[in-house]
């Protein structure tokens, strides 16, 4: 079956524009994750959806950053006026259900370059 | 706050050599450990996990991963590797009050033949 699916792959664009990027999540999955992947940094948490409960801001690292889920399936995670420190990629993952022990499926991510 | 630390950042190895790669977190609470692979190109994927029960894991591709509670730690082993292990490995914990993973920085492993 297919597994989570993110795009654009490669974005790149100016500093101080907004961008947005898109994660189709495993079918059938209700928990769905944001990560950043950054050189030196690892891989930071941003954003946990859950089902129908408030999502889990706590990783955004400014207000810049927000994210939404609709219809319990894809989600969008919105950068606004983008900085050069944003340059990362940007992991979505997705897992079955509300138990910490269902292992998260990644996707490939998006690269996001800020000139 | 909780914290993974994996203390190799690059390893590098010959065929057949044997492998341990340190991963320790710190938590005082119920822990779910997780050891994820990046090869080259290609997504994250589960490599081996840790819920509970037996101490040591075992994984695809002939991995290991022996939870030792008192030293916080969850190591990941292979008695010998191959070149098709060349990847970056993230070792990753959520707890008993989130599900978020929290990872450590990596560990990037190259086998030459």
């Amino acid at each position: 079956g297919a597994g989570v699916s993110q795009s654009p792959s490669n974005k790149v664009t100016e500093k101080g524009k907004d961008v947005e990027l898109r994660c189709d999540p495993i079918s059938g999955h209700t928990a769905l994750y944001w990560y950043r992947q950054s050189l030196g940094q690892g891989l930071e948490f941003l954003i946990y959806f859950q089902g129908n409960s408030a999502p889990d801001k706590s990783g955004l690292p400014s207000d810049r950053f927000s994210a939404e889920r609709t219809g319990g399936s894809v989600s969008t995670l919105t950068i606004q006026r983008t900085q050069q420190e944003d340059s990362a990629v940007y992991l979505c993952a997705s897992s079955e259900g509300r138990n910490g022990n269902q292992p998260q499926h990644f996707g490939d991510g998006t690269r996001l370059s800020i000139l | 706050a909780q914290s993974v630390s994996q203390h190799n950042h690059h390893v590098i190895l010959s065929e057949a050599a044997s492998l341990e790669l340190g991963c320790n977190y710190s938590y005082g609470g119920t822990v779910n450990l997780f050891w994820y692979v990046q090869y080259p190109g290609q997504h994250l994927q589960l490599l081996l996990k840790y819920f509970s029960g037996d101490p040591l894991v075992k994984g695809i591709k002939g991995f290991e991963a022996e939870f030792i509670k008192s030293k916080f730690s969850f190591n990941l082993r292979k008695p010998s590797v191959q070149w098709s292990d060349t990847a970056e490995y993230f070792c990753a914990v959520n707890t008993d009050n989130t599900d978020k993973l929290i990872f450590g920085t990596g560990t990037r492993l190259q086998v030459f033949p």
